[in-house]
C-alpha cells in the first residue's frame, strides 16, 4: 500500500505569514493528491485537487504544487479564519483514498 | 443547496451493530459516487468506504472489511453505512461525501457520532 507522510503534524504562525505543508508518497501517484481544511467540529472541505487545482470558491491565497513522490499546499498571507487542520489525500482510481495524518495550524 | 445529512449514530456495545443514513437532497444522487470517512476522537481522517453511482461496486478499508457494508437506494436518494461486529476502535465521528471522478470528495455532511462501549 502506498503510504502517505504529511508534515509537520502542528505549526505555529501569524496572520499574514507564508505557511507550507508537505506530504511524501511511498510511491510515484504524479498528481493524483488533493488537499483539504478542516475546522473543529466541522466536515472538511476541498481546497485543492489534482495537486494544483484550486477549487471554485477557494481564495487564491491557497495553493498547491507537486507531482510524484512529492507535494506541497501552500498558504500566503495567512487570513485570521485559516486557523485549522489540513490534510492531504491520495486518491488510486479504484476509488479507494488514503489520508495524510494532517497538519494543525494554530496561531 | 447541495447537502448531505448523517443520521444513526449513537452509543452501542461492542459486538453490536448499528445502521447509518446519509440522505442526500439538491443535486442527482443516482450520478455519483458516494464515500464514508470517519475520524476518531483527536485523530485525523481515515477513508472507510466508497459505493459506485449505480451500486455495482464496492470497496472497504482494511480496517472494517468483512464487518461493515454499504449500500444505497438512488430512488430514495440515501446512502447506508451497516456495521457490525463493533468494536472500541471504530468510535468515530462518520462523515458521508460526494465522490467527483474517483478522485476527490466534494461535498461533505455534517457528521454523525458513533461511540462503541460497555
Amino acid at each position: 500500500d502506498i503510504q502517505m507522510t504529511q508534515s509537520p503534524s502542528s505549526l505555529s504562525a501569524s496572520v499574514g505569514d507564508r505557511v507550507a505543508i508537505t506530504c511524501q508518497a511511498s510511491q510515484d501517484i504524479r498528481d493524483q493528491l488533493n488537499w483539504y481544511q478542516q475546522k473543529p467540529g466541522k466536515a472538511p472541505k476541498l481546497l485543492i485537487y489534482d495537486a494544483s487545482n484550486l477549487e471554485t470558491g477557494v481564495p487564491s491565497r491557497f495553493s498547491g504544487s507537486g507531482s510524484g513522490r512529492d507535494f506541497t499546499f501552500t498558504i500566503n498571507s495567512l487570513q485570521p479564519e485559516d486557523f485549522a487542520s489540513y490534510y492531504c489525500q491520495r486518491y488510486d482510481g479504484l476509488p479507494t483514498f488514503t489520508f495524510g495524518g494532517g497538519t494543525r495550524v494554530d496561531i | 443547496q447541495v447537502q448531505l445529512v448523517e443520521s444513526g449514530g449513537g452509543v452501542v456495545q461492542p459486538g453490536r451493530s448499528l445502521r447509518l443514513s446519509c440522505a442526500a437532497s439538491a443535486f442527482t444522487f443516482r450520478n455519483y459516487g458516494m464515500h464514508w470517512v470517519r475520524q476518531a476522537p483527536g485523530k485525523g481522517l481515515e477513508w472507510v468506504a466508497v459505493i459506485w453511482y449505480d451500486g455495482s461496486k464496492e470497496y472497504f478499508a482494511d480496517s472494517v472489511k468483512g464487518r461493515f457494508t454499504i449500500s444505497r437506494d438512488n430512488s430514495k436518494n440515501i446512502m447506508f453505512l451497516e456495521m457490525s461486529s463493533l468494536r472500541a476502535e471504530d468510535t468515530a465521528v462518520y462523515f458521508c461525501a460526494r465522490d467527483i471522478r474517483s478522485a476527490r470528495l466534494d461535498v461533505w455532511g455534517q457528521g454523525t457520532t458513533v461511540i462503541v462501549s460497555s
